[in-house]
């Protein structure tokens, strides 16, 4: 079993609909949680980054942390076209911990929204 | 701010051949990890330098090697190219105050024939 599970898609959606993206995870350790946004043939870019439980926003996206359920989530409100992208969660401990500073992605959910 | 950069961007080699890729860190960044990103996946992290030491490796073989050097910037070697090294490989820079926050570079594709 991977550590990080993210269901690869593909999801197509229309433009102006909320989108959910989701990970789970197996290890307790993990205490960082990033999105990242990887267009075509790109370097992964930073999105949303949350310590510990909660949620945080940024504008048209929200990022939420469950710990207990061992569950991420990553919502886009009014999508546009510009928003298709592969979409990937990370995570990784806490200082000490010896994933710290490692990060472990899922596989990645590829997002399609059409006008 | 310079963002992360990576070079070549393309490269083809032969079964057995020996590469290295190159990545300049984002400016003030004292950190850098390397992640191979196979067609269809998430990368996966091969190994971090931090003060030109390394600093952590993933599940990769010794024939994966790397260097940084004094300005921060950092190599990485493949020995023994074999044909499933063929994937883009990604550079990320960061603090080493602040590891989890990592910028990554554009990659470079190796194809392995």
């Amino acid at each position: 079993q991977k550590e990080v599970e993210q269901d690869p898609g593909p999801l197509s959606v229309p433009e102006g609909a909320i989108v959910s993206l989701n990970c789970t995870y197996s290890n307790s350790a993990f205490q960082y949680f990033m999105w990242y946004r990887q267009y075509s043939r790109k370097g992964p870019e930073l999105l949303m980054y949350t310590y510990s439980s909660g949620n945080k926003e940024d504008g048209r996206f929200t990022a939420q942390v469950d710990k207990s359920s061992k569950y991420i989530s990553l919502f886009i409100r009014d999508s546009q076209p510009s928003d298709s992208a592969t979409y990937l969660c990370a995570m990784s401990a806490d200082a000490g911990g010896t994933s710290y500073g490692k990060l472990t992605f899922g596989q990645g959910t590829i997002l399609t929204v059409h006008p | 701010e310079t963002g992360v950069t990576q070079s070549p961007t393309h490269l083809i080699k032969t079964r057995g051949q020996q590469v290295t890729l190159r990545c300049s860190s984002q400016s003030g960044h004292n950190t850098v990890s390397w992640y191979q990103q196979a067609l269809g996946q998430g990368p996966q992290f091969i190994f971090q330098y931090y003060r030109e030491e390394e600093n952590g490796r993933g599940n990769f073989p010794p024939r994966f090697s790397g260097l940084q050097f004094p300005n921060y910037s950092s190599e990485l070697n493949v020995n023994a190219l074999e044909l499933d090294d063929s994937a883009l490989y990604l550079c990320a820079s960061s603090r080493s105050e602040g590891l989890n926050t990592q910028y990554f570079g554009p990659g470079t594709r190796l194809t392995v024939l």
